[in-house]
């Protein structure tokens, strides 16, 4: 089975603060995601990965950067935390296009 | 711009036939995807359509029709289980390797 593993299940953090989220997976996959979930609005796609050192911007980037060294290994970055950017973030990886996304339990993220 | 709509919320009873609809608008299109997500959980993948027709899956059917930018996911056989968030998802529409999500259909299910 396949294994997303997020760094942190619940995080509280100030305004200001630089921020890592950090999420690993097993199984090689080429693609990773970040996503934020909010009620009433789905997931809403922050940043992707296709490989090593690459990323494209999603839907929502502003104020978040990404960073993928290694092919296991993708962290989400808040350059300097607000408090709009409470939330719970999920992290993804799949094998290739349109291939299933497999999910980790998510970071809970509170900006005080 | 791309958008996908479902509805919010959707009732049934344990044991009975539900069905939830996806209706989306993209510039591009490469499938259609179903995950499943219980409260504090992580999404989990359904089921994914790329060509016209009815997949299934034991209980759950997925159905696309791409003239129409319309697909739905059928549970049949309810069980309280299946209560949970349903979101349907497209793919391809700037870049082949993202999708976007629907803000998803919350399935209350009762006895």
């Amino acid at each position: 089975d396949v294994k997303v593993t997020q760094s942190s299940r619940y995080l509280v953090k100030r305004t200001g603060e630089k921020v890592f989220l950090e999420c690993v997976q097993d199984m090689d996959h080429e693609n990773m995601f970040w996503y934020r979930q909010d009620p009433g609005l789905g997931l809403r796609l922050i940043y992707f990965s296709y490989d090593v050192k690459m990323k494209e911007k999603g839907d929502i980037p502003e104020g978040y950067s990404v960073s993928r060294e290694k092919k296991e290994r993708f962290s989400l970055i808040l350059e300097s935390a607000s408090t709009n950017q409470t939330s719970m973030y999920l992290c993804a990886s799949s094998l290739g296009v349109m291939q299933p996304q497999h999910f980790g339990d998510g970071t809970r993220l509170s900006i005080l | 711009g791309q958008s996908l709509e479902q509805p919010s919320e959707v009732t049934a009873v344990e044991g009975a036939i539900v069905q939830i609809n996806c209706t989306y608008q993209t510039s591009g299109f490469y499938g259609l995807s179903w995950y499943q997500q219980h409260d504090g959980g992580a999404p989990t993948f359904l089921s994914y359509n790329a060509l016209d027709g009815l997949e299934e899956t034991g209980r759950f059917s997925s159905f696309l029709s791409r003239s129409d930018s319309y697909g739905y996911l059928l549970l049949q056989e309810l069980q309280m289980k299946d209560s949970a968030s349903y979101f349907c998802a497209v793919g391809g529409y700037s870049s082949a390797s993202k999708i976007i999500f629907g803000s998803g259909t919350r399935l209350s299910i009762r006895p």
